[in-house]
């Protein structure tokens, strides 16, 4: 158990639909990142906040966004859901300082099935 | 811009010969480099990395990792493989400007009994 959470586990919706991914990073890392797993794209890094600030950004679509909470939770809303991003979506944490080689550690995933 | 790949779908081993799961990076500069494996229906565990210093890492379960600057490698070794090691291996990259991560696509480690 690597102490982060992610809910839900599982998410069915419909296309058009928006969806809220929740992230609960280990106790005392301040940096969360996001990730979206499928078979053809792969591990995709989508974006990290740090203390509450954006950090760095990846391959995260418009249609995407993310916070992350003065208690150091993150969300991920995922609006005008397509077949395309059924996928599995990893949250990790890293701990306090930031800097860009501290290794991550992931939650279980919340797996988005779009129908 | 940044890549990783890894040239191995798939790598089938013996339990107990040694094993090298292949990686190689292009990014600007320096890298971070780390390796993760996923088990099945498991989030990704943090097996060892490369920030600077000796080219030769070692990580968690007996894994090692040599940075190699001249060939932009950095293969995953192990002595001795175990069955319980079959899993999939990412090998991952980071420039030191920390504004992106990218992983490789993955290689599907088989140790056979």
């Amino acid at each position: 158990d690597s102490g982060v959470t992610q809910t839900p586990k599982h998410l069915i919706t419909a296309t058009g639909q928006r969806v809220t991914l929740r992230c609960s990073p280990r106790s005392g890392d301040l940096s969360v990142y996001w990730y979206q797993q499928s078979l053809d794209q792969g591990l995709q890094f989508l974006i990290q906040y740090y203390n509450g600030e954006e950090r760095a950004k990846g391959n995260i679509l418009e249609r995407f966004s993310a916070q992350q909470f003065p208690d150091l939770h993150s969300e991920l809303n995922l609006s005008s859901l397509e077949l395309g991003d059924s996928a599995l979506y990893f949250c990790a944490s890293s701990v306090r300082s930031g800097m860009s080689y501290n290794e991550q550690f992931f939650g279980p995933g919340t797996r988005l099935t779009v129908l | 811009a940044q890549s990783v790949a890894q040239p191995e779908d798939q790598v089938n081993v013996a339990e107990g010969n040694p094993l090298t799961v292949k990686c190689t990076y292009s990014v600007s500069g320096n890298p971070y480099l780390f390796w993760y494996v996923q088990y099945p229906n498991r989030g990704l565990q943090f097996l060892l990395k490369y920030i600077t210093g000796d080219n030769l890492v070692k990580g968690s379960y007996g894994f090692e990792a040599e940075f190699n600057k001249s060939q932009t490698s950095f293969h995953l070794k192990k002595p001795s493989a175990l069955v319980s090691d079959s899993a999939l291996y990412f090998c991952a990259v980071r420039d030191r400007d920390g504004q992106n991560f990218v992983f490789g696509p993955g290689t599907r480690l088989s140790v056979l009994p």
